[in-house]
């Protein structure tokens, strides 16, 4: 199974500054999502990343408030820009196992913006 | 249109047997994930059904019935550490996922 390495695991920032969460896999994997969990909520997907293109967005996400990077198969970047209190939640990365037939999750990024 | 209902709360006594069941209406359905997450934890992965039939793991199995549009999550000997919550998500053959609200689980001594 794919091991995920998610950073920062958590972090406070300010109104209107803007965070990266990296997410590193230690084999190479053909699909990567970004998922958003609110509070008290389920999960919400933003985007998958793919690699050497721009990312795929869902509806109600906009890549100038959520730039996403893909250089290679094992690493991803996502940014939250002029970040609100309303982005207050845990951001996390997820990749496909087909062989498995798994989705896997990083440990999520836990950001609070006072 | 898309949804995927579970229910919100159930509670079961510790030792004990619990089914969480899980209903979809979803386009381009290729199988239904179950997941368990525990405050403030990332989901970790627990089975993916992509036939019809049951599929056992230990103390947990796994339903599914694509006629039907239906699935459960079977817990048996409850133990306390299994107070979490369970999300069902369908996902189609990309693995683009539509997510249950998730089903809290608690147990009880």
């Amino acid at each position: 199974s794919a091991v995920i390495s998610q950073k920062p695991s958590r972090d406070i920032c300010q109104r209107g500054t803007s965070l990266t969460i990296q997410c590193q896999v230690d084999s190479q994997v053909t699909m990567m999502f970004w998922y958003r969990q609110q509070p008290g909520q389920s999960l919400t997907l933003i985007a998958t990343a793919n690699q050497g293109s721009e990312a795929t967005y869902e509806s109600g996400f906009v890549i100038d408030k959520f730039p996403i990077s893909r250089p290679n198969l094992t690493f991803s970047t996502l940014t939250v820009s002029n970040m609100s209190p309303e982005d207050s939640s845990i951001y996390l990365c997820s990749v496909v196992d087909r062989e498995a037939g798994e989705l896997f999750f990083g440990e999520g990024s836990r950001l609070t913006v006072l | 249109g898309q949804n995927i209902d579970q229910p919100t709360e159930m509670t079961a006594t510790e030792g004990a047997i619990v089914q969480i069941n899980c209903t979809y209406q979803t386009s381009g359905f290729n199988g239904l994930f179950w997941y368990q997450q525990h405050a403030g934890e990332a989901p970790t992965f627990l089975s993916y059904n992509v036939l019809d039939g049951l599929e056992e793991k230990g103390r947990f199995s796994s339903f599914l019935s694509r006629s039907k549009g239906y699935s459960y999550l079977l817990l048996k000997e409850l133990q306390m550490k299994d107070s979490a919550s369970y999300l069902c998500a369908a996902s189609d053959s990309n693995y683009q996922l539509i997510w249950g609200a998730g089903t809290k689980l608690i147990i009880k001594p």
